[in-house]
Order: C-alpha cells, then structure tokens, then sequence
C-alpha cells in the first residue's frame, strides 16, 4: 500500500537554529499538508500545498515557517529560528484530489527544541 | 471557527464494545472521519462517512452520524486489545484541510 514517508522520526535542535523536517508524499496525489500536534493537544492545520504554492495556511504559520516542493517529490517544511513552543510532532499528509476523501499522513516527525 | 469535542479516556475488557464520541460544529463539512493513532505511529485512517450518511458499517467499526446534533460516534464490537490506541474524530473544513478533536485514549484490559 502507497505510504506518506516522513525523515527523520526525531529530530532535537537548539533553539534558534533552522530545521528542515521532509516529507515524500504518495506519487499521484496532488494536495499536500502539514500538521502539527504538541504532546496532550489536538493536532493542528499549519498549511496545505498544491499546484506549487500554498493554497492554505492557519494563523500558527508565520513568517517563521515555509514549505517546499524542491524537486517533484520531496515536500518539506522548514523552520527557520525555532523555539521552545515549535517542539512537537509534526504529520505530513498528502490526497489524491480536492474530492477525494483519502488523506494519507506519514508517521511523523517528533522535534524537540532544547 | 472549527470545533471538533471528545471526550478522554475509555477502558474497556476485551470482547466488550467500545463507543467513543464526538461533536463538531461545521455543518457544511462534506466528509467526517476516524482516525488511530497507536503509540509512536502516524494517523491511521480507519474510516469515513459521508455527511449525507446516517450510519455506516464496517467490518467490527460501525459509525453513526446524528447531524442534527453535530453527533458523531465510532462503536468498535468485540474490541481486541491491538484496539488500544488514540482514536481522533476529524472533520473536513472547507473541503479540504482537517480540524481534528483532541483523541480518546482507549484501553483495552486482557
């Protein structure tokens, strides 16, 4: 069965530092998102992505925040000066069109900001 | 705004039927799903129903939908303890980006 896959499982960084967590969505499918879910919390929209910009965001996507699409496969979403607050686990999902009910998320990646 | 409500925590003896329940707000939602999450895993979509459905049957998972009151439930029969898990109800907003509930953690005791 096609799958979302998310690298890497977990990644710890100090805070203020860049990160890039990376996303290869299922082949065919065209929407791409981005959750996030601190430890105990719901798990959030920060932004969805198609036809090469983003077609959504949430109010937690800020300036601090961008997403990629590098080379056809890979999405990725980068944080550029983390903080404490940004530790959490972060899903990607992809769907295969905008009325189709399937989304398919990866298994996540866990950042920790020290 | 988007609101998705569950409650927290279920233990349930295995072979009895679990329920866990969920309220949302967006009437207009087109689908309405539930998803499991098992310890250190991704979300696992378990199933779905469409918002002009009632009740939908699937193998030992049968969802119910009361529109009226926004009332969403996900009944698991004779549940197994590879059930234990955190199960999210989540509706889709504007067709197209999802607003999740906070999770039921269910536990199954042997």
């Amino acid at each position: 069965e096609p799958e979302v896959t998310q690298t890497p499982s977990h990644q710890v960084t100090q805070m203020g530092q860049e990160v890039i967590l990376r996303c290869v969505p299922i082949s065919n499918h065209l929407y791409f998102y981005w959750y996030r879910q601190i430890l105990g919390q719901k798990v959030e929209f920060l932004v969805s992505f198609y036809n090469n910009e983003i077609s959504e965001k949430s109010e937690i996507f800020d300036d601090q925040f961008s997403v990629e699409r590098p080379d056809g496969s890979n999405f990725t979403l980068k944080i550029r000066s983390t903080k404490l607050e940004d530790s959490a686990m972060y899903f990607c999902a992809s769907r295969e069109g905008q009325f189709n009910y399937g989304y398919t998320f990866g298994s996540g990646t866990r950042l920790t900001v020290v | 705004g988007e609101d998705v409500e569950q409650s927290l925590f279920l233990s349930v003896r295995e072979g009895d039927s679990s329920v866990i329940n969920c309220t949302y707000t967006d009437s207009s939602s087109t689908y309405l799903y539930w998803y499991k999450q098992e310890p250190g895993a991704g979300l696992q979509l378990l199933t779905y129903i469409f918002s002009n459905m009632d009740m939908k049957q699937d193998q030992r998972l049968t969802v119910l939908l009361n529109k009226k009151d926004k009332h969403l439930s996900l009944r698991i029969a004779d549940t197994q303890t590879g059930d234990s898990a955190i199960y999210f109800c989540a509706e889709s907003y504007g067709n197209n980006r999802l607003a999740f509930g906070k999770g039921n953690q269910v536990v199954v005791i042997p």
